[in-house]
This record gives C-alpha cells, sequence and structure tokens, in this order.
C-alpha cells in the first residue's frame, strides 16, 4: 500500500515558540493531504485539507494564524504550529490522498507534540 | 455535529468467535465508508471499505455490512484474533470530500 511518514514522531518544544510538522507521501502523488488532531480517547478531528499549490481549507473552530498549513508540492505537506501552548499538546496525524480516483486515505505515523 | 457515530466505547470478545462493531451516521450524502484499525501512538491503517451501491464487502476475515436505509454499517470479523485487538474507526465521505471519523471502539480479543 501507499506509505506515507510524518516527522517529528515526537517533539517537545516549550511555550510561546513554533513547530514544524512535516508530512510526506513516499510512493504516490497526494493531490490532497490532511491534518488531523486526536485527543485522548477522542476521534480524529479534521483540521484542514490542502491542496497543492492552494491555500489549505480551515475547519470551524481551527485558527489559521495559529496551524500554518503549506503543501508546496505533490509529496510534502507541513503544518506549523505557531506560539504554541500546553493546550496545544496532542497527537497530529496526517493523511494524503492520491488522484487516482480512490477515496482511501493513507495515514502517516502521527506526531506527539508536548508543548511545556 | 457528530456525522458519524460508533456507540459502543469498547468490545471485548474471546478469541475464534465473532467481533462485531458498529457504526451509524446521519449525513445522507456520505457514499463511501471505511474502516481503519489504529494502535496507539500509530496512525489509522486503512482495513475495508465499501460503496453506498452495495451492501456487503468482504476481504478475508473482514466484512463490512451497509444498511442505507437504517443509516448503518458494521464490521464483523471472524474469527477474532488476538492480534485484532485495536481501536477501530469507522469513517465517511461524500463526494470524495473531507472524511469524517466515528470516535472508535477498542476492541480486545482475549486469548
Amino acid at each position: 500500500g501507499a506509505v506515507v511518514s510524518q516527522h517529528p514522531s515526537r517533539v517537545i518544544c516549550k511555550s510561546g515558540t513554533s513547530v514544524k510538522i512535516e508530512c510526506r507521501s513516499l510512493d504516490f502523488q497526494a493531490t490532497t493531504m490532511f491534518w488531523y488532531r486526536q485527543f485522548p480517547k477522542q476521534s480524529l478531528m479534521l483540521m484542514a485539507t490542502s491542496n497543492e499549490g492552494s491555500k489549505a481549507t480551515y475547519e470551524q473552530g481551527v485558527e489559521k494564524d495559529k496551524f500554518l498549513i503549506n503543501h508546496a508540492s505533490l509529496t510534502l505537506s507541513t503544518l506549523t504550529v505557531t506560539s504554541a501552548h500546553p493546550e496545544d499538546s496532542s497527537f497530529y496525524i496526517c493523511s494524503a490522498r492520491g488522484a487516482g480516483g480512490v477515496w482511501e486515505q493513507y495515514f502517516g505515523p502521527g506526531t506527539r507534540l508536548t508543548v511545556t | 455535529d457528530q456525522q458519524v457515530k460508533q456507540n459502543s466505547p469498547s468490545l471485548s470478545v474471546q478469541e475464534g468467535r465473532i467481533s462485531i462493531l458498529n457504526c451509524d451516521y446521519t449525513n445522507s450524502m456520505f457514499d463511501y465508508f471505511l474502516w481503519y484499525k489504529k494502535y496507539p501512538a500509530e496512525g489509522p491503517t486503512f482495513l475495508i471499505s465499501i460503496s453506498s451501491i452495495k451492501d456487503k464487502n468482504e476481504d478475508g476475515r473482514f466484512t463490512v455490512f451497509l444498511n442505507k436505509s437504517a443509516k448503518h454499517l458494521s464490521l464483523h470479523i471472524v474469527p477474532s484474533q488476538p492480534g485484532d485487538s485495536a481501536v477501530y474507526f469507522c469513517a465517511a465521505t461524500g463526494s470524495g470530500n473531507d472524511m469524517r471519523f466515528g470516535a472508535g471502539t477498542r476492541l480486545t480479543v482475549k486469548p
């Protein structure tokens, strides 16, 4: 199956700093990438959808100035958490979907962010 | 709003028996449904899917049933194995747009 990687897998940062998370589709071109956030014992919450070369579409309640998403190429999307606060600590997961017409999304392994 | 619901947060079954995980949805525009399996601290792994034009899809030990009139789908795992223990997420999408996930059901298969 298609492979999606995320880097880093785990990051600890201080409050007020910014953190960048990378999501890469390794063996296919992802026209659309999605960013999710998962709180403990809760479902995956869609944060935003990004298409290559265009601005991301954010879900209601997600601050676009805080969670900056860039989808610069067909294999790379980045999520930057700006001015991180402890409440931003969470598990962030990206997924990628190709242009083949199937609706399966391939998920990355996730990034555990801890803001101290 | 919760458009996809998994009302059972957990399920425990004996090895070799059938596991049945349920999912309900409210949005009639959904036309494609998926099940994902997730281990702690890992991303979800695609398991099986079904289009709204079908009512059953089978792949090895996994079968997904769709009841459109009831807006209900279920995942059957037969026979259940200890390695199946994980959190299972039901997901739905309409016209290939963003996917909505249920809250997940933690399946424990006891040896």
